[in-house]
């Protein structure tokens, strides 16, 4: 079993749409949880970062951690064509020396 | 601010023979981390640099990959001799400290 499962999709959604991004975790000790995007051919960035449980918003992205369930989820709301990309999660815990474990990646096409 | 510039982009070579990668991180971040990220998978840690020492190398096949950072800066990822499962995307990252990491556009390399 990985440490950290997340569905590869792909999930075609039509513009305007709330996206749901989910990845579960096997590790309780993880304490820190990253979105990143990464678009074709390129390095990933950082979209939100939480620690612990609960949720995050900035513009259009909320990032939710149930730490409980070991689950975390990414909202996209009025989802644009440039938010096609790939999502990873990613996540660490202190005295992990910086160390991310990162998911699949969830591929996400917004189409017009 | 320059970001982290990878080189070269893209590598095609055949099994057997040496490769290798050179990344150049932001300014001032002591932390460089190189990953592998195979297609449809997320980036898995190869090594961890804290200004030009070793902190975490336990996922580097060392019996054919090697890296450096001579002087604290510019790093070198080699791989020698290379085989099909290499085929990959290699990211360089690097943080100020245990801070957010910034990555580098990737090279790809395909080994036929």
């Amino acid at each position: 079993q990985k440490e950290v499962e997340q569905d590869p999709g792909p999930l075609s959604v039509p513009e305007g749409a709330i996206v749901s991004l989910n990845c579960t975790y096997s590790n309780s000790a993880f304490q820190y949880f990253m979105w990143y995007r990464q678009y074709s051919r390129k390095g990933p960035e950082l979209l939100m970062y939480t620690y612990s449980s609960g949720n995050k918003e900035d513009g259009r992205f909320t990032a939710q951690v149930d730490k409980s369930s070991k689950y975390i989820s990414l909202f996209i709301r009025d989802s644009q064509p440039s938010d096609s990309a790939t999502y990873l999660c990613a996540m660490t815990f202190t005295g992990g020396g910086n160390k991310l474990t990162f998911g699949t990646g969830t591929q996400l096409k917004v189409e017009l | 601010e320059a970001g982290v510039a990878q080189s070269p982009r893209y590598k095609i070579i055949e099994k057997r023979q040496s490769v290798a990668f050179w990344c150049n991180p932001i300014s001032g971040h002591a932390t460089l981390y190189w990953y592998q990220q195979i297609l449809g998978q997320g980036p898995k840690l190869l090594i961890q640099f804290q200004n030009n020492g070793v902190v975490d190398d336990s996922q580097l096949p060392k019996d054919r990959f090697s890296a450096e950072r001579l002087k604290g800066v510019d790093s070198t990822l080699k791989i020698q001799p290379a085989k099909l499962e290499d085929s990959a995307v290699y990211l360089c990252a690097s943080s100020f400290a245990t801070d957010t990491q910034y990555f580098g556009p990737g090279t790809r390399l395909t080994v036929l």
